[in-house]
């Protein structure tokens, strides 16, 4: 089983700032199958990305995600109110596992 | 558009089986080549994905729980299901049914989800 450890825990920031989450692997993510999801309290989890960077259908372009192999990051360019939520990465190269999730909160 | 809706009972007992149906409106399970998919978050907690299937009845779990789950299809209903046997208080959680983007495997990411059911296991 390919385990993703995903950091920080916490996020504390500002509207407007700049939030970078990272997903590390256990092992290498095959073909960079690499998705990330956003959560907010009470809701099933959105797709944001797949594909380590391609964005799901009607994501906005601040969302955006990058990496390979083992490390994998998500950026949110500027943090809109609606942003903040807990953010899950998950791994499908290999059967399905996600991540323990960075809960981004307001400062 | 494809919705999602999962039903069953809030509440089961230990070492008893946890029966949920996910029901799909708005498309047909027979007719689209997707690997339908089932996933549980216990309270506080991340997601973990139980298993999936292909609308022709082939499926693929979770090898933690692969001992203990059976995902089964109802053409007729448009619907599948899930069972989970000799449940704990480990098995409680929100559980999601879930379609992933495309067809093309199980091992795939969920972009249209149901909106949850909480099942508790308590005696």
């Amino acid at each position: 089983e390919i385990v993703l450890t995903q950091s920080p825990g916490t996020l504390s920031l500002s509207p407007g700032e700049r939030a970078t989450l990272s997903c590390r692997a256990s092992r290498t993510v095959y073909t960079n199958y690499l998705a990330w999801y956003q959560q907010r309290p009470g809701q099933a989890p959105r797709l944001l990305i797949y594909g380590a960077s391609s964005r799901a259908t009607g994501i906005p372009d601040r969302f955006s995600g990058s990496g390979s192999a083992t490390d994998f990051t998500l950026t949110i360019s500027r943090l809109e109110p609606e942003d903040f939520a807990v953010y899950y990465c998950q791994q499908y190269g290999t059967s399905l596992t996600f991540g323990g999730g960075t809960k981004v909160e307001i400062k | 558009h494809l919705q999602l809706q999962e039903s069953g009972p809030g509440l089961v007992k230990p070492s008893e089986t946890l029966s949920l149906t996910c029901a799909v409106s708005g498309g047909s399970i027979s007719r689209s080549s997707y690997y339908w998919g089932w996933i549980r978050q216990p309270p506080g907690k991340g997601l973990e994905w139980i298993g999936s299937m292909y609308y022709s009845g082939s499926t693929y779990y979770n090898p933690s729980l692969r001992s203990r789950v059976t995902i089964s299809v109802d053409t007729s209903k448009n619907q599948f299901s899930l069972k989970l046997s000799s449940v704990t208080a480990a098995d409680t959680a929100v559980y999601y049914c879930a379609r992933p983007i495309d067809g093309y495997n199980f091992e795939r990411p969920f972009d249209i989800w149901g909106q949850g059911t909480m099942v508790t296991v308590s005696s």
